[in-house]
């Protein structure tokens, strides 16, 4: 069975700086999916950013970028700039095809400090 | 485009009541999951629906059911509550095709379920 693991229950950061969110996973499958969501107060699970695992470069969207290393089954996020908006839970999750469950990790609760 | 819309966002029930929460997909998604989150946890895959019919079920008692109507929305159904069902119920829809590689899941916003 794939697990997911955040080893950051919770983080800060202060406005404008960048903050590097870790997350590990273990599977043996060859081909699957990573993915960092944001849940703000509001409860919606917001996707940031996905990364394909066959897809060798990192990816990125805007302010945020991944450093997926496959061998070590890492997938951390860079949030860059970070902003107040930012303030939220993020979670790691995982899925090895298209349409199966997300296996989340327990989340990281970011703080952005004025 | 809507988004993914849930009934009701609380709710408070009696242990051993039954409950319905309910969910409306995204335009264009055929695909519905159901998510459990538990306070201070990430979600935990309950089961899908895809054509009305179950697709796929996650580590929960029977007593967790579901429905998928011809519109795509959806019903999760808990009888014989427990105090352990307190949670965040979480919907997530997706069209289930190759272009969820561009899509992914759209989520609502939850139904708050405590159970008392």
């Amino acid at each position: 069975a794939q697990t997911v693991t955040q080893s950051q229950p919770e983080m800060s950061v202060q406005e404008a700086e960048t903050v590097t969110l870790s997350c590990t996973y273990d599977t043996s499958e060859n081909n699957y999916y990573l993915f960092w969501y944001k849940q703000p107060p509001s409860r919606q699970m917001i996707l940031v950013i996905r990364q394909e695992a066959y897809k060798q470069q990192n990816a990125t969207e805007n302010r945020f970028s991944v450093n997926f290393q496959k061998a070590a089954k890492s997938f951390s996020l860079k949030i860059s700039d970070s902003q107040l908006g930012d303030t939220a839970m993020y979670f790691c999750a995982f899925m090895f095809s298209g349409n199966t469950p997300l296996v989340f990790g327990k989340g990281t609760r970011l703080s952005v400090i004025a | 485009e809507t988004g993914v819309t849930q009934s009701p966002t609380h709710l408070i029930k009696t242990r051993g009541q039954q409950v319905t929460l309910r969910c409306s997909s995204q335009s264009g998604h055929n695909t519905v999951s159901w998510y459990q989150q538990a306070l201070g946890q990430g979600p935990q895959f309950i089961f899908q629906y895809y054509r009305e019919e179950e697709n796929g079920r996650g580590n929960f008692p029977p007593r967790f059911s579901g429905l998928q109507f011809p519109n795509y929305s959806s019903e999760l159904n808990v009888n014989a509550l427990e105090l352990d069902d307190s949670a965040l119920y979480l919907c997530a829809s997706s069209p289930f095709n190759r272009a969820w590689a561009n899509y992914g899941y759209t989520f609502g916003s939850g139904t708050r379920l405590t159970v008392v």
